[in-house]
């Protein structure tokens, strides 16, 4: 069975620092997807990873995926309020028609 | 732009109700999924269907069933709701990528409380 685990789960961030949300899971796979939740909303798309080596950036966040280690971080840069948010990673397990597993998310709290 | 568009935002039905949850889809995408998402457990599969009458059991299907009979339409039934059936649902549908890899999008959400 695939486990998704990120840590940590909450992270309260001072405004102007750096971050680092970790994704780790626990079968091969080289598709990694990271979405964003605002509170009382859906689920928005961020980042899609399909290799090993990837690398992504949007603004202050930047992702990447190690498929060797089976990690994949986010990196939030200069943190900023508009950033609060629950964030989750998701993997799709080989020859999944698409299914993903999802972590169980990190909230994210920016405070000045 | 994807839409994905789901019947309610709010619900609130008693325990042993029969509750549909509606879930359209304008993509004309072929696979459709049903999440429930909890706090502290993320979203859980709890069906998906890759094409018309076709549907396959995710992770936590019990007290559940769906329906497809139309593309564009992926309905979620709790035959009998139940409090435990309290959550946020959300529908989702994905577009491929190519190299086996899909894209999902989400529709907005239905809070569901069975008192």
């Amino acid at each position: 069975e695939l486990k998704v685990e990120q840590n940590p789960l909450f992270l309260s961030m001072q405004e102007g620092k750096n971050y680092t949300i970790y994704c780790n899971y626990s079968t091969t796979s080289d598709r990694l997807y990271w979405y964003r939740q605002d509170p009382g909303k859906s689920l928005e798309s961020l980042f899609v990873l399909l290799s090993n080596g990837a690398v992504k950036q949007e603004g202050r966040l930047m992702a990447s995926l190690d498929t060797k280690a089976r990690l994949s971080t986010l990196h939030i840069t200069a943190a900023v309020h508009d950033l609060s948010a629950t964030y989750f990673c998701a993997v799709a397990p080989t020859d999944s028609w698409g299914k993903l597993q999802f972590g169980a998310g990190t909230q994210v709290v920016v405070t000045p | 732009d994807v839409k994905v568009t789901q019947s309610s935002r709010y619900l609130v039905k008693r325990t042993g109700e029969k509750v549909f949850l509606e879930c359209v889809q304008d993509m004309d995408h072929e696979n459709m999924f049903w999440y429930r998402q909890d706090p502290g457990l993320g979203l859980r599969l709890i069906y998906f269907s890759y094409d018309v009458k076709m549907k396959e059991k995710g992770d936590i299907p019990e007290g559940y069933s769906v329906s497809r009979e139309k593309k564009e339409r992926f309905s979620l039934i709790l035959e009998s709701a139940s409090t435990n059936q309290t959550s946020m649902y959300l529908c989702a549908s994905s577009s491929y990528l190519g190299h086996a890899a899909y894209e999902q999008y989400f529709g907005p959400g239905t809070r569901l409380t069975v008192t």
